[in-house]
């Protein structure tokens, strides 16, 4: 059964330092999310990308954060100069292309900021 | 703006007996409810949706908008039912499926 991946499971960093987290979708899937979950908190969602572009985005995606699609697999989250506040797990999630509903979730990049 | 509480952080129960995870939502227009399990060491994944009206798992959940709630119910709860459940709400603004999560209720069936 076909599945998001995510990579790297678990990465340290310095703050300050730019993070790329990357996932790869399941190929016939057309809308591409990014969620994160900082611990002891709920799910929340950070962004969402359909047709090459940004459909939506939540007030913690600011300036410091970016998406991309680099090469019609893979589907990254940049983190331009990581804070403290920024350790969180982060799910990227991607569903197909009639609205159903489901997403379909990686299992995670947990991310430490030092 | 659009909200998803669920009062009950930790859940326990025994095997066999019914168990019910609330969930109340909040949002103005006509919203799509679910929720979604996280077992041990596993992915998020969607166990129901309330257009489908159907039984996962033996798990069911019915849309009450006088009540704004959705809680979920299973009759006799097995202890591979522990897990994180969440109840999400979409509003598919712009066609997209941003869900917009619940704190998540911790599901703990002991035998």
């Amino acid at each position: 059964e076909p599945e998001v991946t995510q990579t790297p499971s678990h990465q340290v960093t310095q703050m300050g330092q730019e993070v790329i987290l990357r996932c790869v979708p399941i190929s016939n899937h057309l809308y591409f999310y990014w969620y994160r979950q900082i611990l002891g908190q709920k799910v929340e969602f950070l962004v969402s990308f359909y047709n090459n572009e940004i459909s939506e985005k939540s007030e913690i995606f600011d300036d410091q954060f970016s998406v991309e699609r680099p090469d019609g697999s893979n589907f990254t989250l940049k983190i331009r100069s990581t804070k403290l506040e920024d350790s969180a797990m982060y799910f990227c999630a991607s569903s197909g292309l009639r609205s159903t509903g489901e997403l379909f979730f990686g299992e995670g990049s947990r991310l430490t900021v030092l | 703006a659009q909200r998803v509480t669920q009062p009950e952080k930790l859940l326990s129960v025994f095997k066999g007996a019914p168990v019910e995870l609330k969930c109340n939502y909040s949002y103005s227009g006509s919203p799509e409810l679910f929720w979604y399990v996280q077992y041990s060491r596993q992915r998020l994944q969607l166990l129901l949706r309330h257009i489908s009206r159907e039984s996962i798992k033996g798990f069911t959940a019915d849309l009450n908008k006088g009540e704004t709630s959705f809680h979920l119910k299973k009759p006799f709860a097995q202890e591979e039912d522990s897990a994180m459940y969440y109840c999400a709400l979409s509003g598919q603004q712009g066609g997209s499926e941003k869900l917009v999560f619940g704190k998540g209720t911790k599901l703990t069936v002991n035998p």
